[in-house]
């Protein structure tokens, strides 16, 4: 069966430093892998995905995430946070040998300070 | 473009009631899928619509139901609502199955409140 686990519920950074937001899935099959972002009252926004191509993989707005099959990781880091970057962040598996719904984590928050 | 818009924005009823949510794909999309995001989880999939026919199903109880029209928009029903159904309903819309490399691309949402 197909689940996600963001290890983090929380995240607190200073504007400047990096962020890691941790991820961890299981799939019984070559999943898909995605990274959501949810402002306050705003719907969710597809920040990158991995399906199977270059295991590195960078998306908007200076994210970027790293697929580790040995460790079943898909962390999203940024080098340098940004106060407009808080928001919650969701991790989400599809298992394509499984059908096409999205498996999504419990998120991440992620708050910035000055 | 136009994203995906879903109606009403905000919704609230009362226990036994029943509520049709909307969803409108992006153009060209064939896909609607619906999901129920409750206050601090993730989204939790309900339903997918491809080409007017249901092609998957979350765990949800009998009382939800979908469908989804020729110009490929959606509705969702719920029946005999029940507080536990207050959430924030989220449609997603993609040119096919969204398998592999296809992306989903969400709408606002639709908040309910069920009092």
């Amino acid at each position: 069966a197909q689940s996600v686990t963001q290890l983090d519920s929380h995240v607190s950074v200073s504007e400047g430093t990096p962020v890691l937001l941790r991820c961890n899935y299981s799939s019984s099959y070559s999943p898909s892998l995605f990274w959501y972002v949810q402002h306050p009252n705003k719907g969710l926004q597809l920040l990158l995905k991995y399906t199977s191509a270059a295991t590195l993989v960078k998306g908007i707005n200076g994210f970027e995430a790293e697929f580790k099959k040995s460790e079943t990781s898909f962390h999203l880091t940024k080098p340098s946070a940004h106060m407009s970057d808080a928001a919650e962040y969701f991790c989400v598996v599809r298992d394509n040998q499984a059908g096409t719904a999205l498996i999504f984590g419990k998120g991440t928050t992620l708050s910035v300070s000055s | 473009d136009a994203g995906v818009t879903q109606s009403p924005t905000h919704l609230i009823k009362t226990r036994g009631q029943h509520v049709t949510l909307r969803c409108s794909p992006i153009s060209g999309h064939k896909s609607v899928s619906w999901y129920q995001q409750v206050l601090g989880q993730g989204p939790q999939f309900i339903f997918q619509y491809y080409e007017k026919e249901e092609r998957g199903r979350g765990n949800f109880p009998d009382r939800f139901s979908a469908r989804q029209f020729p110009n490929y928009s959606s509705e969702l029903n719920v029946n005999a609502l029940l507080l536990g159904d207050s959430a924030l309903y989220l449609c997603a819309s993609s040119p096919g199955l969204a398998l592999y490399q296809e992306t989903q691309y969400f709408g606002p949402g639709t908040r309910l409140l069920v009092l």
